[in-house]
């Protein structure tokens, strides 16, 4: 079965734009969560949706906000970027609290300059 | 909320040699799971432990849970160049809906 698509892969913006990014989990799966990851910070939890809610969210500004579809397929917004946005984003689906394992997209590499 | 420590941050060994990789928690974890991160790539899941002294296998990879359930090792046997990449411990939140706490991860490198 198809993975975790995500969608750009590779993202460069200015500081001061807003960028969006896309999720596709995997059929079935209804549980998307979203992390960034820089090399000083590591992975860090923004936020995990289930069925269009927010369920949990991580220590992240309110410039980084996300949605659910119907589908289950995902976005994550985030607005007046920061050189400091500047990260790998990866979205991860599970098919049931995580009980199999997180899989993980390829990520969306963006870029704030 | 659970947090790990893992170490070491890097480790580099000759191929056909041994590494272990460990992850340590000063409180009672719910759970355990290993992912492996290729250079590149995005971290795959490799395996989940969540019982006291838990031991599992899968070809050269040992993962052990303590019997505390507050640490946690990843050994390879025999490493090879296609081992290359970071291994993550991460912490399921449980009901702390699909939020992983994520250790530091170490940095394994295999020359050949």
């Amino acid at each position: 079965k198809a993975g975790v698509t995500q969608t750009p892969r590779y993202l460069i913006k200015t500081r001061g734009q807003q960028v969006t990014l896309s999720c596709s989990p995997i059929s079935g799966h209804r549980s998307v969560s979203w992390y960034q990851q820089t090399p000083g910070q590591g992975l860090q939890f923004l936020f995990e949706y289930f069925s269009e809610t927010q369920r949990n969210k991580g220590n992240f500004p309110g410039r980084f906000s996300g949605r659910q579809f119907s589908n289950s397929r995902s976005e994550m917004n985030v607005s007046t970027l920061e050189l400091g946005d500047s990260a790998l984003y990866l979205c991860a689906s599970s098919s049931s609290a995580g009980v199999s394992g997180y899989t993980f997209g390829s990520g969306t590499r963006l870029t704030v300059v | 909320g659970q947090q790990v420590m893992q170490i070491p941050q890097y480790q580099h060994v000759q191929e056909g040699e041994d590494f272990t990789t460990y992850c340590n928690s000063s409180t009672t974890l719910s759970n355990i799971q290993w992912y492996k991160q290729r250079p590149g790539g995005h971290p795959v899941f490799l395996i989940q432990l969540v019982k006291s002294g838990e031991v599992k296998k899968q070809k050269r990879l040992t993962f052990q849970f303590g019997e505390a359930k507050k640490n946690s090792s990843l050994h390879i046997t025999a490493t090879q160049t296609t081992d290359v990449g970071t291994y993550f411990c991460a912490v399921d939140g449980g009901t702390s809906y699909g939020k992983l706490t994520f250790g530091q991860g170490t940095i394994l490198t295999v020359h050949p």
